[in-house]
């Protein structure tokens, strides 16, 4: 099993330029989420899928979309990145009901730079 | 009060020693309570749950306290390999969950 896999490791981007952050999960989970960790501000949710078909904004999704193609993949979409957007964005996956949402499962991140 | 506050240290503590760290939480309502893990530059992993009687795990020991709305993780006969961050993590609801800022903990040889 390989988990949570995230593509790519690292990524530079100039403004207003875009690109779709992929994720993939073989655990058979049906939540997954997508969040950014900058210094100093801790690990923060962007968008979240309750279960397949499902999307929800988290904490800060201005400047974000996503896609839950099917039960294993989520993508994350940055249409127009801006500098503001330069952080370490990592997805997770769980399995939903009760405290086992909280037993999340982390891909290894993608490390954006937007200049 | 911030939703899930931690000291961010860093803690520098010789190896063998043990260290405590605190978190504490805002939203009374609050019922899941966990510790993640995560190591320089990798990504979060769970540590262990928080239940209300306390648990342990190994070295490890964690207790809630609702009273005072905070939990704290307890580490024994500290390693090198526990040099890491450590995340405190708090479940208002299974659709919110607040990940702390982390406290940094080095183990010095």
């Amino acid at each position: 099993n390989a988990g949570v896999t995230q593509t790519p490791k690292f990524q530079v981007l100039k403004t207003g330029q875009s690109m779709t952050l992929q994720c993939a999960q073989d655990m058979n989970h049906n939540s997954m989420y997508w969040y950014r960790q900058d210094p100093g501000m801790g690990l923060r949710l962007i968008y979240y899928s309750a279960s397949e078909g499902t999307t929800d904004k988290g904490e800060v999704p201005n400047g974000y979309n996503v896609s839950r193609l099917n039960k294993r993949e989520f993508s994350l979409r940055l249409e127009s990145a801006a500098p503001s957007q330069t952080s370490v964005y990592f997805c997770a996956s769980s399995e939903p009901g009760g405290s086992r949402s909280y037993e999340q499962y982390f891909g290894p991140g993608t490390r954006l730079t937007v200049t | 009060r911030k939703e899930v506050e931690q000291d961010p240290g860093p803690f520098n503590v010789p190896e063998g020693a043990t260290v405590a760290f605190n978190c504490t939480y805002s939203n009374s309502a609050s019922q899941s309570f966990f510790w993640y893990r995560q190591d320089c530059r990798k990504e979060p992993k769970l540590l262990m749950s928080v239940y209300s009687s306390g648990n342990e795990d190994g070295r490890f020991t964690a207790q809630l306290n609702r009273a005072s709305q905070y939990i704290s993780l307890l580490i024994r006969d500290s390693k090198l390999s526990d040099s890491a961050t450590y995340l405190c993590v708090v479940g208002p609801g299974h659709d919110k969950i607040i990940f702390g800022k982390g406290t940094r903990l080095h183990i010095l040889p």
